[in-house]
């Protein structure tokens, strides 16, 4: 089945520090990419997708680019804020029906 | 338009007590699940259904029980509670190779 290898947190910077948050994949076929944030005390939601290789997917100042050649799908925003503590998932989505989130990382952003 | 809707919200159960919680989606998603959360383990697959009247188990189904008599509905029950079931719940839908969308959680707390 599907499976992400997720860079383990927790993560702490500072204010308008630079973010990356590595992800590679496992997955049958051609899969698409999704990144969830989750807010603390809420459930998760969308940050951003990428449906098909070389795709940037992008929203509230994260980025992250399919690279089907590396299999990534790296996290990137270059000037974090308190707001953007959260817990961040990477997740591929094909043909399995086990939609499986892992640990995902733990990021902390400090004033 | 309401998305995925989990009640209840929190709930305090003494061990060897049962209890059903109910998963509503209105979007006519075919794919439903539900998941634990526990400080540091991410989420775990408990079960979940690719159709209505169609279940399957996840990562850790032990304890749990799950029906889909309708689409839109997908039920969790625990028939004797155990400490070890102290977790927050969350309910998805989705559809393949789609968005997830995920309920805001239920707190539950086995005494």
């Amino acid at each position: 089945g599907d499976s992400v290898t997720q860079m383990e947190g927790p993560v702490t910077l500072s204010e308008e520090a630079f973010l990356t948050i590595n992800c590679t994949y496992t997955a049958t076929g051609y899969p698409s990419l999704f990144w969830y944030v989750q807010y603390p005390g809420e459930g998760l939601q969308l940050l951003l997708k990428a449906t098909k290789a070389d795709d940037k997917g992008s929203n509230k100042g994260f980025e992250a680019t399919y690279r089907k050649e590396t299999t990534s799908f790296h996290l990137e925003k270059g000037s974090v804020q308190v707001s953007d503590s959260a817990v961040y998932f990477c997740v591929p989505s094909s043909n399995d029906y086990k939609l499986s989130f892992g640990a995902g990382t733990t990021v902390t952003v400090r004033a | 338009n309401a998305g995925v809707t989990q009640t209840p919200k929190f709930r305090v159960l003494k061990t060897g007590q049962s209890m059903t919680l109910l998963c509503a989606q209105d979007m006519n998603h075919e794919y439903m699940y539900w998941y634990r959360q526990d400080p540091g383990m991410g989420l775990r697959l408990i079960h979940y259904s690719v159709g209505e009247g169609t279940t399957a188990k996840g990562e850790v189904p032990d304890g749990y029980n799950v029906s889909r008599l309708k689409k839109q509905n997908f039920l969790l029950g625990l028939e004797s509670a155990a400490p070890s079931q102290t977790s927050v719940y969350f309910c998805a839908s989705t559809r393949l190779n789609t968005e997830a969308f995920f309920g805001q959680g239920t707190r539950l707390t086995v005494v």
